[in-house]
């Protein structure tokens, strides 16, 4: 158990509908990191948040969006849901100069 | 994106050691050579990383060429809990602003 909690574990949509997952950290990390693992495409970094704040972006598409609350809990908000959106996300966290990201178990979106 | 080359798979004999070798040819100074694993679709786990020096830790050692082109993971005494994917990762940013850009991957199968 890595100490990142993600939620749901599953969800399955209908294309074009909207979702949002949610991560929280580990107890003490304020970075929160999100990937996307596809067949096809494999683990793809999306974005980092660090304390509130985006510090880095990855190949994460305009209809995905992300933020982080004071309590450092985190969204992924999905919309326009397609087909090729199915996949896992995964959100990993870690200390500020941490080395090391912690990642959860991931949440598998199946869009329909 | 990814500046890594894996082989696609290898095999091991449970007891024995595995070297799994990694090519980054491109790799800058101050980049970080990082090694995750992730077993079935649970989120990946953190093993090793290094930026010039030999490393080791209760998991594997990581051996770093001098010209920093290549390196190798080594997991001494390798289980059949061990049988997982295994990516070498160029960690690209700074310290508050990085990401992980994940290759393909070596898929690695302990057999008994």
């Amino acid at each position: 158990d890595s100490g990142v909690t993600q939620t749901p574990k599953h969800l399955i949509t209908a294309t074009g509908q909207r979702v949002t997952l949610r991560c929280s950290p580990r107890s003490g990390d304020l970075s929160v990191y999100w990937y996307q693992q596809s067949l096809d495409q494999g683990l793809q970094f999306l974005i980092q948040y660090y304390n509130g704040e985006e510090r880095a972006k990855g190949n994460i598409l305009e209809r995905f969006s992300a933020q982080q609350f004071p309590d450092l809990h985190s969204e992924l908000n999905l919309s326009s849901l397609e087909l090729g959106d199915s996949a896992l996300y995964f959100c990993a966290s870690s200390l500020y100069f941490s080395n090391e990201q912690f990642f959860g178990p991931g949440t598998r979106l199946t869009v329909l | 994106d990814a500046k890594t080359t894996q082989p696609t798979s290898m095999d091991c004999a449970e007891g024995r050691a595995a070297n799994l070798p990694c090519n980054h040819s491109t790799i800058s100074g101050n980049e970080y050579v990082y090694w995750y694993r992730q077993i079935h679709s649970q989120g990946p786990q953190y093993i090793i990383h290094g930026l010039k020096n030999n490393e080791t830790n209760e998991m594997a050692s990581l051996i770093i060429t001098e010209d920093r082109k290549s390196s190798t993971l080594i997991l001494p005494h390798a289980t059949l809990r061990d049988t997982a994917v295994y990516y070498c990762i160029v960690r690209v940013g700074m310290d508050s602003s990085y990401k992980l850009i994940f290759g393909s991957g070596t898929r690695l199968l302990v057999r008994p």
